[in-house]
């Protein structure tokens, strides 16, 4: 799997957009970009995921370069309780059940 | 139950002590995993399922040990506890045969477990 590269931490104001960035220089053409997040003390939660094209859902978007190298995850609009660890992951879909490998991630601080 | 259940919440263990920690999942998922978590470190796979009867080592597994009789159950048992095992374990499911993916995985609110 490719490894990524993710800022310790960020912080963002309630209501404005979270951007976090992951860059995966390694990536390889049938890997996918994942992201999750970790609320304390919660399990891990998955977000979104995408290959190549930008993704959204009802929690984020997902932006990846046309070169694939690095991506951006957007919380539009983000709110106290979004403050998590997010990490980026890199894995082709079809992996298999061994898990997936979780780095330090991002800790993300909404400032009221 | 409706997802991903853990038991127990929390446990204090003396060590050289059996252990086994429950999974039970509900959405018929074909994959499971457990996972620890330390303070500092991402988590690190224990042990993986694909499917019922079978089961896999993942990148910490020594010391612990899984079954899977059946889809929905998926304990993972400590023989003999020692406390570099005290850490926060996390059950997790995917749906891998339906969607052809292993990567969007549920997981459960953890147990954490304390090693004296």
């Amino acid at each position: 799997d490719a490894k990524t590269t993710q800022p310790p931490s960020m912080d963002c104001a309630e209501g404005r957009a979270a951007n976090l960035p992951c860059n995966h220089s390694t990536i390889s053409g049938n890997e996918y970009v994942y992201w999750y997040r970790q609320i304390h003390s919660q399990g891990p939660q998955y977000i979104i995921h995408g290959l190549k094209n930008n993704e959204t859902n009802e929690m984020a978007s997902l932006i990846i370069t046309e070169d694939r190298k690095s991506s951006t995850l957007i919380l539009p609009h983000a709110t106290l309780r979004d403050t998590a660890v997010y990490y980026c992951i890199v894995r082709s879909r079809g992996g298999g059940a061994d898990g997936l490998t979780f780095g330090k991630g991002t800790h993300l601080i909404i400032q009221p | 139950i409706a997802g991903i259940t853990q038991a127990p919440t929390s446990q204090i263990l003396a060590a050289g002590r059996r252990m086994t920690l429950r999974c039970t999942q509900d959405m018929r998922h074909n994959a499971m995993y457990w996972y620890r978590q330390d303070l500092g470190l991402g988590l690190r796979l224990i042990h993986y399922s694909n499917t019922a009867g079978t089961t896999g080592k993942g990148e910490v597994p020594d010391g612990y040990s899984v079954s899977r009789a059946n889809t929905d159950d998926f304990p993972l048992t400590l023989a003999s506890a020692v406390p570099s095992q005290t850490s926060v374990y996390f059950c997790a499911s995917s749906d891998s045969y339906r969607q052809g993916v292993y990567n969007e995985q549920f997981f459960g609110p953890g147990t954490r477990l304390t090693v004296l």
